[in-house]
């Protein structure tokens, strides 16, 4: 069975500040990895993806992943984070296969003037 | 398109009432998740439907949650009878679930209040 683990539940973090939430994963197949971003009240969004290729992917608004298979990591970095990047970050694997989605329980990131 | 449609927006009800939920996906997406989100436990995946299926709905809490796709722009979750401990946020998501695009398209969800 799949599952995610995002350690941190609350990353406090200054304006222009460097950042990484941190996400790692169990499943015993070939996985895709995703973040998502969810703003108050809203529903959540594709940030970014992994399916292939390129271990580092990256976002239009600044934000990139690495995906590290031995360390079976999918952290999330930000060399500069704006005020209207704070939000509630999802962290998210599928098999390959299979449609199912499992979501970690996500980092809440605020970003401090 | 207009994305995924939820209704309604907010749900408050009585302990012990019956409460449907509803979705409408996005044209022509072939997959669509129920998802419920609360501070305790994140965000959970309830059942999901693939061509109209329900193929996985391990999910469910108990057999007082229900869900059905009766055709492909239209599924309803049915929570009989309705408990306090059901208060939560739900969430419809809708993809196409073949090839490169593997993106969720989420609604805006449904606040479901329990009294």
């Amino acid at each position: 069975a799949q599952s995610v683990t995002q350690l941190d539940s609350q990353v406090p973090v200054f304006e222009e500040a460097p950042v990484e939430l941190r996400c790692n994963y169990s499943s015993s197949v070939s996985v895709y990895l995703f973040w998502y971003v969810q703003y108050p009240n809203q529903g959540l969004q594709l940030l970014l993806k992994y399916l292939s290729g390129s271990t580092l992917v990256e976002s239009i608004n600044g934000f990139e992943a690495e995906f590290n298979k031995s360390q079976t990591s999918f952290h999330l970095r930000k060399p500069s984070v704006h005020i209207s990047d704070t939000a509630e970050y999802f962290c998210a694997v599928r098999e390959t296969s299979y449609d199912k989605v499992i979501f970690g329980p996500g980092t809440s990131l605020s970003v401090i003037p | 398109d207009a994305g995924v449609i939820q209704s309604p927006r907010h749900e408050v009800t009585e302990m012990g009432q019956e409460v449907t939920l509803r979705c409408k996906p996005i044209s022509g997406h072939n997959s669509l998740f129920w998802y419920r989100q609360t501070m305790m436990r994140g965000l959970e995946l309830l059942i999901y439907f693939n061509n109209n299926v329900p193929i996985d709905d391990s999910g469910m809490p108990e057999d007082r949650f229900s869900a059905k796709m009766p055709n492909a722009s239209f599924s309803t979750l049915k929570i009989q009878p309705s408990e306090p401990r059901d208060s939560a946020v739900y969430f419809c998501a809708s993809s196409w679930g073949q090839g490169g695009n593997e993106k969720l398209f989420f609604g805006s969800g449904t606040q479901l209040s329990v009294l």
